[in-house]
């Protein structure tokens, strides 16, 4: 199974909004509405962001908001703030049966 | 709050075995998928395979076939990752991780270094 297609790099400025997208086929992405989305900072282990597809967990900042149109998924972080500065993944179920990681994006506040 | 606590670090050979583990609490291991993802240094996420809370016939990426076993021990609420044949691109960061049952995976362990050298 092929790695969903992310963005390597990403920046803004804070207060700015970015959005990272996430493209897959129509054996994952845009089959089942199982994308989610992690967050790692530097040594750290992943946190969820978004589950579903826009869900987000408690305790997760209303910043953070999911989307998906055909076999694209996106995330988008509105007010970007210095903390926001880490490493985002996205997630996918596919119908073989796995589950399939995009290759990461950096987000860089400037 | 979920805690998921990994065994520690280890150092094999080329074409050793590696057996790590992820002990949660009764609640979390009987009502959560536990799933295994991996991240060599500098590199990505990849998915290596998943169990269930009922039992079952655990399920892995294809790429691992013939390589991984994925299996749990209830008295202890513990589920375990062997890897065998181990070559040097297998060294990377181990983590288990929860999963309510929409392929999510909403905690993670603290993760367990696997390092290949000879």
């Amino acid at each position: 199974q092929s790695a969903l297609t992310q963005a390597a790099s990403v920046s803004g400025s804070p207060g700015q909004s970015i959005t990272i997208s996430c493209t897959g086929t129509s054996n994952d992405v845009g089959a089942y509405n199982y994308v989610s989305w992690y967050q790692q900072h530097p040594g750290k282990a992943p946190k969820l962001m978004i589950y579903d597809v826009s869900d987000r967990p408690s305790g997760v900042s209303n910043r953070f908001s999911g989307s998906k149109s055909g076999n694209t998924a996106s995330l988008t972080i509105s007010g970007l703030q210095a903390e926001d500065e880490a490493d985002y993944y996205c997630s996918s179920y596919a119908s073989s049966g796995s589950v399939v990681f995009g290759g990461g994006t950096k987000l860089t506040v400037l | 709050q979920v805690q998921l606590v990994q065994s520690g670090a280890e150092v094999k050979k080329p074409g050793a075995s590696v057996k790590v583990s992820c002990k949660a609490s009764e609640h979390t291991f009987r009502s959560n998928y536990m799933h295994w993802v991996r991240q060599a240094p500098g590199q990505g996420l990849e998915w290596m395979g998943m169990i269930n809370p009922n039992g079952g016939i655990p399920s892995h990426a294809q790429k691992f076939q013939g390589r991984v076993t994925m299996t749990r021990e209830t008295s202890t609420s513990t589920v375990y990752m062997e890897l065998r044949r181990l070559r040097s691109e297998d060294t990377a960061v181990y983590y288990c991780a929860t999963d309510p049952g929409n392929y999510y995976f909403d905690s993670w362990g603290q993760g367990t270094l696997v390092t290949i050298s000879s």
